[in-house]
């Protein structure tokens, strides 16, 4: 079955910082994997996908995540913080064949990250 | 703005009875997706739907249904209800599933008292 671990509930960063939220998936096949970020009292926003190509990927809001196959890993970064990017964030990995019909999302329990001033 | 709608926003009820949600997808999004949010499960898949026809089901109680219109409007209903149901609902949307892509919904927060 397909999963994701996000190993942090909390990051915290001071703005101006490099920011790394970590995910770890476990997958059959290929992984489509997935960030999206959830303000408070809102829905979720997507921010980057990886399903195949290059292994850094650029997504909304000058974030970007690394696929690293060997560490069966895609962490999330931005390379300076701002305390605007304080959220709960939320890594996944598509369920399902590739280009079948189902395609839901497996999601990992989140990690809240808090940028200081 | 996600494009993706969703009513009521906030719902008080009691234990017992039966709601219904509902989830208007964005424009040319054919398939619709149901997942709860709650503190102690995370964000959990419930159920798919495409083009009007059922394509996936997750973890969705039996006292949970869901249905697409051919509008393709989707309405999630929850009967039944228990203290353990409160949550956040949420509908997401895609053009397809193969579009991997999806879409969220603002929610409707659920409370059963």
């Amino acid at each position: 079955a397909q999963s994701v671990a996000q190993p942090e509930d909390q990051v915290n960063v001071a703005e101006g910082n490099p920011l790394t939220v970590k995910c770890t998936y476990s997958v059959s096949g290929n992984p489509y994997l997935f960030w999206y970020v959830q303000y408070p009292n809102r829905g979720l926003q997507f921010l980057l996908k990886y399903i195949t190509g290059d292994n850094l990927v650029k997504g909304s809001y000058g974030f970007e995540a690394e696929f690293n196959k060997s560490q069966t890993s895609f962490h999330l970064k931005k390379p300076s913080a701002l305390v605007s990017d304080s959220a709960l964030y939320f890594c996944a990995v598509r369920d399902g064949d590739y280009g079948g019909s189902q395609g839901n999302l497996i999601f990992g329990k989140g990690t809240k990250l808090s940028v200081k001033p | 703005d996600s494009g993706v709608t969703q009513t009521p926003k906030h719902l008080i009820t009691a234990t017992g009875q039966r709601v219904t949600l509902r989830c208007s997808p964005r424009s040319g999004d054919l398939s619709v997706y149901w997942y709860q949010q709650s503190l102690d499960q995370g964000l959990q898949f419930l159920i798919q739907y495409y083009n009007g026809e059922e394509r996936a089901k997750g973890n969705i109680l039996e006292r949970f249904s869901a249905q697409q219109f051919p509008d393709l409007h989707s309405e999630l209903n929850l009967s039944s209800l228990e203290l353990g149901d409160s949550a956040l609902y949420f509908c997401a949307s895609s053009v397809d599933p193969s579009n991997y892509e999806q879409y969220f919904g603002p929610g409707t927060r659920l409370t059963v008292t």
